[in-house]
């Protein structure tokens, strides 16, 4: 398995703060995605790299920016949560997007009061 | 665009018996298919795939799925099921046109009843 680790595991914060959560991975995929999940509406994506410094949007981007200034790091930023962002967010890594096989961190939870 | 859709949110089912969860895809075009399960508390792991070849792909835990081009399916069985393959199943789709991103059903919740 990729060792993808996700940090903080569980965050609760206020409506109109900042919130960065982490992704690290060891295997040095070059691909690496933020999904959020919530209920009845499996995953979504949000942002995705193919690179260092190489991001682009997802289908659920608003509200959300990322960075990736090492392969094996890929930032989340809420730059002011809101309530509709409590959710579960996983990040995912990939080698080759053609297998199809992503390796998944065991989430953060994240609630905005 | 293409779009998955997973009809069961839910499917109760007694230990030992069988199960089908159903997984539809909107475009005919050439695509891989993917079953990825996600135990209690955890991140997802694929379960299994299609890329080409066999039609019918199996995974080492007893499930398998059959790949349906005229119907664009790609429906999850198991002949017998245990209380440990309690999860939630996600059907994902992919293909060249978007570049492989994939795309996601709901998720089919599997309660097992002992």
């Amino acid at each position: 398995d990729a060792g993808i680790t996700q940090s903080p595991r569980h965050k609760v914060t206020e409506t109109g703060t900042p919130v960065t959560l982490r992704c690290h991975q060891t295997e040095n995929h070059r691909y690496m995605y933020w999904y959020r999940q919530d209920p009845g509406h499996g995953l979504r994506l949000i942002h995705y790299s193919y690179g260092v410094k190489d991001t682009d949007k997802g289908e659920v981007s608003d509200g959300y920016s990322v960075s990736r200034s090492k392969t094996e790091d890929f930032l989340l930023t809420l730059e002011s949560a809101t309530s509709s962002q409590t959710s579960v967010y996983f990040c995912a890594t990939i080698d080759r997007p053609n297998t199809g096989e992503l390796f998944f961190g065991e989430g953060s939870r994240l609630t905005v009061l | 665009a293409q779009s998955v859709t997973q009809l069961d949110s839910q499917v109760p089912v007694f230990e030992e018996a069988p199960v089908e969860l159903r997984c539809n895809y909107s475009s005919s075009v050439s695509v891989y298919l993917f079953w990825y399960v996600q135990y209690p508390n955890q991140g997802l792991q694929l379960l299994l795939k299609y890329l080409s070849g066999s039609t019918l792909v199996e995974s080492i835990n007893g499930f398998e799925a059959e790949f349906n081009k005229s119907q664009t399916s790609f429906h999850l069985r198991k002949p017998s099921v245990h209380i440990s393959d309690t999860a939630e199943y996600f059907c994902a789709v992919s293909d060249v046109d978007s570049n492989y991103q994939l795309i996601w059903g709901a998720g089919t919740k599997l309660i097992i009843k002992p």
